[in-house]
C-alpha cells in the first residue's frame, strides 16, 4: 500500500507550457517535501512545506501544502527542457521516523 | 564535500550469491537508510536506522539485513541474491526530526542474473 499517490505517473509538454503534479494520501503528515532525480543520480531535495495552507516559490515552481496536511501540489509555469526529471514526494508519517516516498512523475518538457 | 558515499557503483552477481553495498556518510547524520527504486515504483524503504546500534524494518526487508556499528556507515547485505534483487538502491542520511532533508548517494546499479 502506497501512502503517497503521485499523479499523473507521466507527463511530456511543450517547452512554455504550465504544468501541475499532485501528490495525495489519506493520511495527515507533519510536512511534505518535493524531491527532484535526474537520471543517474541520487533525489535533491527542492521545498518543505511545513503548515496547512502553506505556499512556497522556487523561481517557476509553486509547492502547496493542503488545509488538511494530507497532500500537496507542485505547480510549474512555462516549463523549460531544464525541467525534464523526475519528481518525487515524500514524508514522515505520523508516529513514524520512516521517510516515505511516492512513485513519482517523469516528466519530460520537449524543446 | 563527500555526503554520502555508495559503492560499488554496478553490480552484476549470480542468483545464490551474497554481498555487502556500503554505505558511508560524512555529516554525522543519526538518520541512515536504504532505499530501492524499481520502474514505476518510486523509492521503497527497505531498512533504517535512528543510530548507531539501531535499526528497523521498512516497507521491503525481505532479503536484505543491516547493521549500524557507528553513525558513519550503514552497510546493506544481500543474504543470497535473487533476480526479483534486480534494482537500483540508494542509501540516505538525514539529521533526525520530521521536516530535515535527505542526502542521497548517487546509487548502485545491482543485477542479478
Amino acid at each position: 500500500t502506497q501512502l503517497l499517490e503521485q499523479s499523473p505517473q507521466f507527463l511530456s509538454i511543450q517547452e512554455g507550457e504550465n504544468l501541475t503534479v499532485y501528490c495525495n494520501s489519506s493520511s495527515v503528515f507533519s510536512s511534505l517535501q518535493w524531491y527532484r532525480q535526474e537520471p543517474g543520480e541520487g533525489p535533491v531535495l527542492l521545498v518543505t512545506v511545513v503548515t496547512g495552507g502553506e505556499v512556497k516559490k522556487l523561481k517557476r515552481l509553486t509547492f502547496q501544502f493542503g488545509d488538511a496536511r494530507k497532500d500537496s501540489s507542485l505547480h510549474i509555469t512555462a516549463a523549460q527542457p531544464g525541467d525534464t526529471g523526475l519528481y518525487l514526494c515524500a514524508g514522515v508519517p505520523g508516529g513514524s521516523e520512516k521517510l516515505v516516498f511516492g512513485k513519482g512523475t517523469k516528466l519530460t518538457v520537449n524543446p | 564535500n563527500a555526503g554520502v558515499t555508495q559503492t560499488p557503483k554496478f553490480q552484476v552477481l549470480k542468483t545464490g550469491q551474497s554481498m555487502t553495498l556500503q554505505c558511508a556518510q560524512d555529516m554525522n547524520h543519526e538518520y541512515m537508510s536504504w532505499y530501492r527504486q524499481d520502474p514505476g515504483m518510486g523509492l521503497r524503504l527497505i531498512h533504517y536506522s535512528v543510530g548507531a546500534g539501531i535499526t528497523d524494518q521498512g516497507e521491503v526487508p525481505n532479503g536484505y539485513n543491516v547493521s549500524r556499528s557507528t553513525t558513519e556507515d550503514f552497510p546493506l547485505r544481500l543474504l543470497s541474491a535473487a533476480p526479483s534483487q534486480t534494482s537500483v538502491y540508494f542509501c540516505a542520511s538525514r539529521n533526525r526530526g520530521l521536516n530535515t532533508e535527505a542526502f542521497f548517494g548517487q546509487g548502485t546499479r545491482l543485477t542479478v542474473v
